[in-house]
């Protein structure tokens, strides 16, 4: 079966835009989650998702914000863009995030690049 | 949140020789993966281990849970083995958080 699908792989904005990436979890999970990976702070979770409610959020400004449709499909925004934003964007997911369920299965991620 | 530690950072190998990765976390865990970072950025999932011990072709893991450390053995490492190996955990709080060590940065020379 199909895995993880983010879109798009590449992004170059320009400081102050806006940006929203996409998620495709596999099919069947209904958990997303979100992290950002710098050379700097590494893996960092944002936020996750399940049953389009926020159950979970990071340590982000509330310029990072997100969201999660009835198909289990998420979506991630941040704006004003800043150039420490520039980094990898992972998107994971899981069958349903309780404590038996928790395997995360990881998109091959959105590379944003901010000028 | 939960504090991984993952040691060495960095390791550089003869192809065919053997590897140990270790991962220390500061609470107890309900999950424990270990992960393959591609080229590309991917994490390639390689063990879901929040206890015991699991083997996969040449590689095998095990975790202890009561001491809160994990283990990833490499053997006979090939070059394609090359890149950065994360491990991550996750508590006790019915949502989808992994913490992420600094990573294992392994290098096979041929």
């Amino acid at each position: 079966k199909a895995g993880v699908t983010q879109t798009p792989r590449y992004l170059i904005k320009t400081r102050g835009q806006q940006v929203t990436l996409s998620c495709s979890p596999i099919s069947g999970h209904r958990s997303v989650s979100w992290y950002q990976q710098t050379p700097g702070q590494g893996l960092q979770f944002l936020f996750e998702y399940f049953s389009e409610t926020q159950r979970n959020k990071g340590n982000f400004p509330g310029r990072f914000s997100g969201r999660q449709f009835s198909n289990s499909r998420s979506e991630m925004n941040v704006s004003t863009l800043e150039l420490g934003d520039s980094a990898l964007y992972l998107c994971a997911s899981s069958l349903d995030g309780t404590a038996m369920n928790t395997e995360a299965f990881f998109g091959q991620g959105t590379r944003l690049t901010v000028v | 949140g939960i504090q991984v530690e993952q040691s060495p950072p960095d390791l550089i190998l003869q192809e065919g020789a053997n590897s140990t990765l270790r991962c220390n976390f500061s609470d107890s865990v309900n999950n424990l993966q270990w992960f393959h970072q591609n080229p590309w950025g991917q994490l390639i999932n390689l063990f879901y281990i929040p206890s015991g011990t699991k083997q996969n072709g040449r590689l095998s893991a095990t975790t202890v849970a009561t001491e809160r450390y994990s283990l990833l053995y490499i053997s006979s490492s090939q070059t394609t083995d090359s890149g950065v190996y994360f491990c991550a955990v996750e508590g006790w709080t019915g949502a989808n958080n992994l913490f992420f060590g600094t990573g294992t940065r392994l290098t096979v020379i041929p």
